[in-house]
C-alpha cells in the first residue's frame, strides 16, 4: 500500500530564509506526488504536482520540488519565504490506476515564519 | 463564490444522532470527493463520484456513512448513528477529470460528537 511520511510535524523559517520540507513515500510503482497547502480559513489548494519527466517542478507561489527516485523523497523547497507563506503543508501520493482519485496524505508539516 | 462550498462549517451534535453534509462543487467539474481529516492528520480518503454515481466508496469506514450525487452537482454525506470517533473535519473537492490529479478543495465542515 502507498504511504507518505512528512518527518519533520512543525518547521519555523525565518522571514527571507529558504524553506526545505521534507517528503518521503512508499510505492511500489512510479508515484505520482502532489504538495498542497492548507492556509487558515481556506482549502487545501495544490502547489504544484510530478508525474514524469523532469524531477524539478515548479509550483505556484515561488514553490518548486526535486523527485529522487533513489531516495524516495519529494521535497519541497523556496528560496525565500515570506509571512504569508506560513500554513500547513501536505504531500500526497496518487495512484495512476485509479485515476488520483484517491489520493494519500502525510501528516503534514507545520511551516511558521518568524518576523 | 467561484470555489467549493461547504455547509455546514461547523456542526456540533450528540452521539447517536444522525448528520448530514451538503457540498458544492465548482460548476461543471464532473469528478466530486470525499475526505476526512482527524486532528493532526492528513486527509483521507472516503468516497469519489465521477458524474452521479459513486466510483470508488471503498474509504467509507462504515456502513453508517453513505453519500450520495443524484444530479452530478451537488453531494450529500449522511452518518446515520454517530459516534465521538467520526469527529473531524470533512473535506470536499471537485475537478474536472480526476485523471488531472488536481483537486479543488473546501473549506470543510468540521463536525463534533459529544
Amino acid at each position: 500500500a502507498q504511504s507518505v511520511t512528512q518527518p519533520d510535524i512543525h518547521i519555523t523559517v525565518s522571514e527571507g530564509a529558504s524553506l526545505e520540507l521534507r517528503c518521503n513515500y512508499s510505492y511500489g510503482a512510479t508515484p505520482y506526488l502532489f504538495w498542497y497547502v492548507q492556509s487558515p480559513g481556506q482549502g487545501l489548494q495544490l502547489l504544484l504536482k510530478y508525474f514524469s519527466g523532469d524531477t524539478l517542478v515548479q509550483g505556484i507561489k515561488g514553490f518548486e520540488a526535486e523527485f529522487k527516485r533513489s531516495q524516495s523523497s519529494f521535497n519541497l523547497r523556496k528560496p525565500s519565504v515570506h509571512w504569508s507563506d506560513a500554513a500547513e503543508y501536505f504531500c500526497a501520493v496518487g495512484d495512476m490506476n485509479t485515476g488520483f482519485q484517491k489520493l494519500v496524505f502525510g501528516t503534514g508539516t507545520r511551516l511558521l515564519v518568524s518576523p | 463564490g467561484a470555489g467549493v462550498s461547504q455547509t455546514p462549517s461547523n456542526k456540533v451534535t450528540e452521539k447517536g444522532k444522525y448528520v448530514e453534509l451538503r457540498c458544492d462543487p465548482i460548476s461543471g467539474h464532473t469528478a466530486l470527493y470525499w475526505y476526512r481529516q482527524s486532528l493532526g492528520q492528513g486527509p483521507e480518503f472516503l468516497i469519489y463520484f465521477q458524474g452521479t454515481g459513486a466510483a470508488d466508496d471503498s474509504g467509507l469506514p462504515n456502513d453508517r456513512f453513505f453519500a450520495v450525487r443524484p444530479e452530478g452537482s451537488v453531494s450529500t454525506l449522511k452518518i446515520q448513528r454517530t459516534e465521538r470517533g467520526d469527529s473531524a473535519v470533512y473535506l470536499c473537492a471537485s475537478s474536472w477529470d480526476a485523471k488531472t490529479g488536481e483537486l479543488f478543495f473546501g473549506e470543510g465542515s468540521r463536525l463534533t460528537v459529544l
